[in-house]
């Protein structure tokens, strides 16, 4: 099946630092999709992209599906940035997503 | 509008017992998605389901854990017989057929 790794693993940051998520994916992919896991275990969408850049905020991804990954940028960060970062991936014509392993995220004051 | 719900939020159970899990989709999502989170793990995908039917049950982990779903609503998911192994989260997610998919809180189960 597809593989599908995130980097870094582990991510400490100073509040208002920025910051580049990497996600790879061994596959071509039908879409994208970027969640901030909360201290509470909520998954948040982030965004839905399966390729180009789109922003929200302090937060923006770029997917470029032809090399096979996607990047997801923190600017400004805030302590209300910690949590886990996952991508997934669409895989199948029935919209089974297949997640990374995560990227763990703490913003210190 | 509503966002995708679950219940119990947590479920503390004896192994050997069963459990029963659910998930209200989002109104009009005709897509149903169960996951399994270990923890500190990312997301196994479980089962999905398109309307009432089940086309993927190939993340189902043993013949303990079934689902099924009333038309394009409700969904539970059983686990038979539980064992300390099953201790983990469990999350459910609904979208439209082939997109977005937006998650509930997640049922966390702890076999005792």
């Amino acid at each position: 099946g597809i593989q599908v790794e995130q980097s870094p693993p582990d991510l400490i940051l100073q509040e208002g630092a920025n910051s580049t998520l990497r996600c790879n994916f061994s596959d071509s992919v039908n879409n994208l999709q970027w969640f901030h896991q909360n201290p509470w275990g909520q998954l948040i969408n982030l965004f839905y992209i399966p390729s180009g850049t789109k922003q929200n905020g302090r937060l923006s991804a770029t997917t470029v599906a032809t090399e096979r990954y996607s990047l997801l940028y923190i600017s400004s960060s805030q302590t209300t940035d910690s949590g886990v970062y996952f991508c997934a991936v669409l895989t199948d014509s029935w919209g089974k997503l297949q997640f990374g392993a995560g990227t763990q995220v703490v913003v210190t004051p | 509008g509503a966002g995708v719900s679950q219940s119990p939020s947590n479920k503390v159970t004896e192994k050997g017992k069963d459990v029963e899990l659910r998930c209200d989709p989002i109104s009009g999502h005709t897509a149903l998605y169960w996951y399994r989170q270990r923890l500190g793990q990312g997301l196994e995908f479980l089962i999905y389901f398109q309307g009432n039917s089940a086309p993927d049950k190939s993340g189902l982990p043993s013949d303990r854990f079934s689902a099924e779903r009333t038309g394009e609503s409700v969904s539970t998911l059983t686990i038979q017989r539980t064992q300390q192994e099953d201790s983990a989260v469990y999350l459910c997610a609904s979208s439209l057929t082939l997109a977005e998919q937006y998650f509930g809180p997640g049922t966390r189960l702890t076999v005792t």
